[in-house]
């Protein structure tokens, strides 16, 4: 019920494609779903985040779409560049309560 | 840069030791997270503070443990070690205990 599947495990994209990540959850409690990048060495960043409010956020090439009826949720980085290759974690939260983190996925651009 | 202090960078130790990781939150946060991140496990949540005391607790071992002090800044102590506790360790924090998270750059422990 807590948790939150992150597909793929792993990625790779030619320089100037789409990425797309996709998550699903099962808790229709959760009212919060950022998603966090995170580089080798370093600690997890927040980069973009949604409410179960809206469909779509976009921010400069980054949009989360969010699909409630599914429970689902996908992170697609457009013109996707070398600097994107990171690890990309898609996360949820209900309240007060603990953040749920997916897998993970090790996104890779080739240049 | 998030704001978010931790100390040390990195540490090596040998099983069955103890050691203290320290974190200093985001200035005006009250809220503090402890993650542990692994290779097979992801981003496990440990222990939350909130101004002081404790507000949730996930998957924390009975050998750690945390206080966050009153000046908000924050200690996980890992005791009695053991190899599988090598890990990347991480601080988050946040203004109140619904707010967006802010990770600190981690404390990567060895143990040998």
């Amino acid at each position: 019920q807590q948790q939150v599947k992150q597909s793929p495990q792993s990625l790779i994209v030619q320089k100037g494609g789409i990425s797309i990540i996709n998550c699903a959850y099962e808790n229709t409690a959760f009212d919060y779903f950022p998603w966090y990048q995170q580089f080798p060495g370093k600690g997890p960043a927040l980069l973009i985040a949604i409410r179960p409010d809206v469909s779509e956020k976009k921010e400069g090439r980054f949009t989360i779409s969010f699909n409630k009826s599914a429970k689902q949720f996908s992170l697609h980085i457009m013109d996707s560049q070398p600097g994107d290759s990171a690890t990309y974690f898609c996360a949820a939260i209900q309240g007060a309560q603990k953040l749920v983190f997916g897998q993970g996925t090790r996104l890779t651009i080739n240049p | 840069d998030s704001g978010v202090t931790q100390t040390p960078k990195h540490l090596i130790t040998a099983t069955g030791q103890r050691v203290t990781l320290r974190c200093s939150p985001r200035s005006g946060d009250l809220s503090v997270y402890w993650y542990q991140q692994s290779l097979d496990q992801g981003l496990q949540f440990l222990i939350q503070y909130y101004n002081g005391e404790e507000r949730a607790k996930g998957n924390i071992l009975e050998r750690f443990s945390a206080q966050q002090f009153p000046d908000l800044h924050s200690e996980l102590n890992l005791s009695s070690l053991e190899l599988g506790d090598s890990a990347l360790y991480f601080c988050a924090s946040s203004v109140d205990i619904s707010d967006t998270q802010y990770f600190g750059p981690g404390t990567r422990l060895t143990v040998l």
